[in-house]
C-alpha cells in the first residue's frame, strides 16, 4: 500500500495561474480532507469529502475548488493563484465512522509546497 | 464551534529532560481527543488519542489524559529524546473532521 500520495511536492506559480492538485489513496477510505499548514497557524481544513461525488467546505474554502469524481482521488483546484495561498497543503484520508466512539485514523499525505509570486 | 489552544511558543529542552505541552479544547459533547506529531518534511502522524473522560492516551512513552472537568489533554514525556524533535499537535474530533491547534514545534538538545 501507498497510503496516500500527493502530486506534486513542490510548485512554483505567478499570480493568476492556476493549477491542480492531486491527492491519491489506495485504502479505499470514504473520507478525504484538504489542509492548508501555515507557521503559527497549524492546520485549517479547506475542503472535504465524506464520499465519492460529495464534497463540503472547511475553514478556509475561498479561492480553492476541489471535485471527488473516483472515491481514490480528491483533486484541489486553485483557479487563479494569489500570494495568500503560498502554503504547505496536506491531504488526508479515513474510513467512515460508525459510531460516535469509533475514529479511524486520519492518514495523511507527504504535503505539496506551493509557492505564489 | 469547536476550538483547540496550545500553548504559545516553541519548547527547547535536553536530552532526557520531562516534556509537557498544554493543550485545552472547546467543544459540545464529548468530543475524541489526539495527538498528532509532524517529523521535518513528512505529514502528520497520530501520536495518540482517548475517547472519553478520564481516558489515558500512550504511545512510544507520550501520555494524555483526557480531563473533563478542566477541558485539557496535556501531553506528557518522563524523558525526550533528540528523535522526539517534531512539531505535536492537539486535534479534536467533531462532525467527520478534525480541529487541530496551532501546534508546538518541540526541539530536543544532545
Amino acid at each position: 500500500n501507498a497510503g496516500v500520495t500527493q502530486t506534486p511536492k513542490f510548485r512554483v506559480l505567478k499570480t493568476g495561474q492556476s493549477m491542480t492538485l492531486l491527492c491519491a489513496q489506495d485504502m479505499n477510505h470514504e473520507y478525504m480532507y484538504w489542509y492548508r499548514q501555515d507557521p503559527g497557524m497549524g492546520l485549517r481544513l479547506i475542503h472535504y469529502s465524506v464520499g465519492e461525488g460529495t464534497t463540503a467546505k472547511g475553514e478556509v474554502p475561498d479561492g480553492y475548488n476541489v471535485s471527488r469524481l473516483k472515491k481514490q482521488n480528491f483533486l484541489l483546484g486553485l483557479e487563479s493563484a494569489a500570494p495568500s495561498q503560498t502554503s504547505v497543503y496536506f491531504c488526508a484520508s479515513t474510513l467512515a465512522g460508525v459510531r460516535r466512539s469509533t475514529y479511524n485514523e486520519q492518514f495523511f499525505g507527504p504535503g505539496t509546497r506551493l509557492t505564489v509570486l | 464551534g469547536n476550538s483547540v489552544t496550545q500553548m504559545e511558543g516553541p519548547v527547547t529542552l535536553s536530552e532526557e529532560a520531562f516534556l509537557t505541552i498544554n493543550c485545552t479544547y472547546t467543544a459540545t459533547g464529548y468530543p475524541s481527543l489526539f495527538w498528532y506529531v509532524q517529523y521535518p518534511g513528512e505529514g502528520l502522524q497520530l501520536l495518540l488519542k482517548a475517547t472519553k473522560a478520564d481516558d489515558k492516551g500512550s504511545n512510544k512513552g507520550f501520555e494524555a489524559t483526557y480531563r473533563k472537568e478542566t477541558t485539557s489533554f496535556h501531553l506528557e514525556k518522563g524523558s525526550v529524546q533528540v528523535s522526539d524533535s517534531a512539531v505535536y499537535f492537539c486535534a479534536l474530533r467533531g462532525n467527520n473532521r478534525l480541529a487541530f491547534g496551532k501546534g508546538n514545534q518541540v526541539v530536543v538538545i544532545p
